[in-house]
């Protein structure tokens, strides 16, 4: 049962152009939304994440926006570069009271961005 | 500093052979994970230790096991290799929950590509 699902599969735009990469979830519980990259050979990396009692959260040309009553999350990348090529992914996890959930992360399928120079 | 670091790099094995992947962090985080990593599934968390001593089950733990005997390493093992478990296996660290959830930013290693003939 994939609990976070993300779209698209793959994604191709031109250097300048606004790639946007959208997750939906299932469990209301999940109350941290990280994003994380991917390069090719490596391990992912985190990129930016939100928790839900804000609806957007920007870094630098990364903004994530966050629809609570939708149960949506997406992330948008400004201006993006050839150097922005890589597989991401979308996460949830449930920290709430008493920490049991211990960080575990459910993560979405991945998206593979090519931003064309 | 070299973060997380994961042995080996590529593996080649006949179906019903063992192997142990090794994952080993010098960040003196509490929490480890393994992952493994399919086309168009994301990541998937096969077991997790929250502190030295002790594993946990994750989503997908069959055919697999894990030891935790120093916090700095953990141990994924595979008793009796199947084709279904070709995967890219990715270790990851935490630090645990002191710091919140914003501060629990798991940190990967490159990876290990396995090949189950």
């Amino acid at each position: 049962q994939q609990q976070v699902k993300q779209s698209p599969q793959s994604l191709i735009v031109q250097k300048g152009g606004i790639p946007i990469i959208n997750c939906a979830y299932e469990n209301t519980a999940f109350d941290y939304f990280p994003w994380y990259q991917q390069f090719p050979g490596k391990g992912p990396a985190l990129l930016i994440a939100i928790r839900p009692d804000v609806s957007e959260k920007k870094e630098g040309r990364f903004t994530i926006s966050f629809n609570k009553s939708a149960k949506q999350f997406s992330l948008h990348i400004m201006d993006s570069q050839p150097g922005d090529s890589a597989t991401y992914f979308c996460a949830a996890s449930i920290f709430g009271a008493g920490g049991t959930s211990y960080g575990k992360l459910t993560f979405g399928q991945g998206t593979i961005l090519t931003v064309h120079p | 500093n070299a973060g997380v670091t994961q042995t080996p790099k590529f593996r080649v094995l006949k179906t019903g052979q063992s192997m142990t992947l090794l994952c080993a962090q010098d960040m003196n985080h509490e929490y480890m994970y393994w992952y493994r990593q399919d086309p168009g599934m994301g990541l998937r968390l096969i077991h997790y230790s929250v502190g030295e001593g002790t594993t946990a089950k994750g989503e997908v733990p069959d055919g697999y096991n894990v030891s935790r005997l120093k916090k700095q390493n953990f141990l994924l093992g595979l008793e009796s290799a199947a084709p279904s478990q070709t995967s890219v296996y990715f270790c990851a660290s935490t630090h645990g929950l002191a710091g919140g959830p914003l501060m629990n930013e798991q940190f990967f290693g490159p990876g290990t590509r396995l090949t189950v003939l």
